[in-house]
């Protein structure tokens, strides 16, 4: 399974867009892009998914190029509660997801 | 619809006992997973079953560790005995189907477990 990379934290203010992107490099063909939120003291939500170009959603939009080696999960405006850490998984079914350490968004007033 | 509950929301445990863990996954769910992560570390996959039968087990630390789903529908992870460890949060999580592009998971809130 493909491993992935991301920024270990990032900060932002209300009202802006977040975009947080993961490197992918040994991605593989059958490969799908999920991304999984996860608030404290909760278990990981499911954000997005996608397996290329753009996909979007009422809660995200997920960028992913065309070589597939990377991908970037957009938050328009965030608020204070998109507070939490953010999961970027590679892997082709629904099985053995494996998470990596993800990104943690601060979101400031 | 309810989502994954899991049971207990916290346990605390001596060194040598056992404990189990319940998941009692969404209804109509066939696939059910077990994860932990342990402190300061990252979630890690433990098994995978679909229905009754395990079909990846791979991430199961030791023997110490014993997951059922009898029946298909909740399943119980027992650690038996417990070490220090094993101490960490306890994710389940359940999905619909398995397959290419269909890996939304849908996790309970865990089980804290803390071993003295």
């Amino acid at each position: 399974l493909a491993k992935t990379t991301q920024p270990i934290s990032m900060d932002s203010y209300e009202g802006q867009e977040v975009n947080i992107t993961c490197s992918h490099n040994n991605i593989a063909t059958n490969d799908y892009i999920t991304w999984y939120q996860q608030f404290p003291s909760q278990g990981p939500r499911f954000i997005i998914q996608g397996y290329k170009t753009k996909v979007t959603n009422e809660v995200a939009s997920l960028f992913i190029p065309a070589d597939r080696k990377s991908s970037t999960l957009s938050l328009p405006r965030v608020s204070l509660s998109d507070t939490a850490v953010y999961y970027c998984l590679v892997g082709e079914g629904g099985f053995k997801t494996i998470f990596g350490a993800g990104t943690r968004l601060f979101v400031k007033a | 619809e309810a989502g994954v509950t899991q049971f207990p929301s916290h346990s605390v445990i001596e060194k040598g006992q056992t404990v189990t863990l319940r998941c009692d996954p969404i209804s109509g769910h066939d696939n059910l997973y077990w994860y932990r992560r342990v402190m300061g570390k990252e979630i890690k996959f433990l098994l995978h079953f679909v229905k009754e039968s395990k079909q990846d087990e791979s991430g199961m630390p030791n023997n110490r560790f014993l997951a059922e789903r009898t029946g298909g529908t909740y399943s119980t992870l027992k650690v038996q005995p417990a070490e220090l460890e094993d101490s960490g949060v306890y994710f389940c999580a359940s999905s619909q189907e398995t397959g290419q592009g269909n890996n939304e998971q849908f996790f309970g809130p865990g089980t804290r477990l803390t071993v003295l």
